[in-house]
């Protein structure tokens, strides 16, 4: 079945760093894929998505690239901020059969930005 | 602006007494799902409905029930609550064919079983 791994975190980085959270996924066909954030005491908020191969998602200076040949969709952002601090969450909607309603997760990875 | 709408941020419930989550959505989704949200473990699916009255379990359905009398609103029913389930519960809605748009979630409900 489809799967999703993200880096384990805690992730700890100091304000204006770059950040990097790995995720990789497992699919049939061509899924879409997507980065949920989760601010502290919040439900998933949508950040990004990629529907195909080779789209790059952007929001608030996160950016992920949708790579079929690596089945990846790691997130990116260059300057963290404090208010960046969450768990965020990779994920995908497969493309095939009866999969294609129903979102997978990664188990998140947690931010954490000090000023 | 489009909302998913969970009756409670936070219930405490004894053991054994029926709980009831509600959820409502305003976008038309044809899709709704429940998930708890647990530390180490992510989001696991406990139940979700697809239409009216639909409904389909998910990965986790043991000691969970689930309702949809009117296609906004879908409640998760814990028949006799336990203290493994507390935990943070989370709804979402999606359109029926939902691979560009993925999936919009209320702000959760925190229960803690006592």
């Amino acid at each position: 079945g489809d799967s999703v791994t993200q880096m384990e975190g805690p992730v700890t980085l100091s304000e204006e760093a770059f950040l990097t959270i790995n995720c990789t996924y497992t699919a049939t066909g061509y899924p879409s894929l997507f980065w949920y954030v989760q601010y502290p005491g919040e439900g998933l908020q949508l950040l990004l998505k990629a529907t195909k191969a080779d789209d790059k998602g952007s929001n608030k200076g996160f950016e992920a690239t949708y790579r079929k040949e690596t089945t990846s969709f790691h997130l990116e952002k260059g300057s963290v901020q404090v208010s960046d601090s969450a768990v965020y969450f990779c994920a995908l909607i497969g493309s095939s059969g009866g999969s294609n309603y129903k979102l997978t997760f990664g188990k998140g990875t947690l931010l954490t930005v000090n000023p | 602006d489009v909302k998913v709408t969970q009756s409670s941020r936070y219930l405490v419930k004894r053991t054994g007494e029926k709980v009831f989550l509600e959820c409502v959505q305003d976008m038309d989704h044809e899709n709704m799902f429940w998930y708890r949200q647990d530390p180490g473990l992510g989001l696991r699916l406990i139940y979700f409905s697809y239409d009216v009255k639909m409904k389909e379990k998910g990965d986790i359905p043991e000691g969970y029930s689930v309702s949809r009398e009117k296609k906004e609103r879908f409640s998760l029913i814990l028949e006799s609550a336990s203290t493994n389930q507390t935990s943070m519960y989370l709804c979402a809605s999606s359109l029926k064919f939902t691979g560009f748009d993925g999936y919009t979630f209320g702000s959760g409900t925190r229960l803690t079983v006592v």
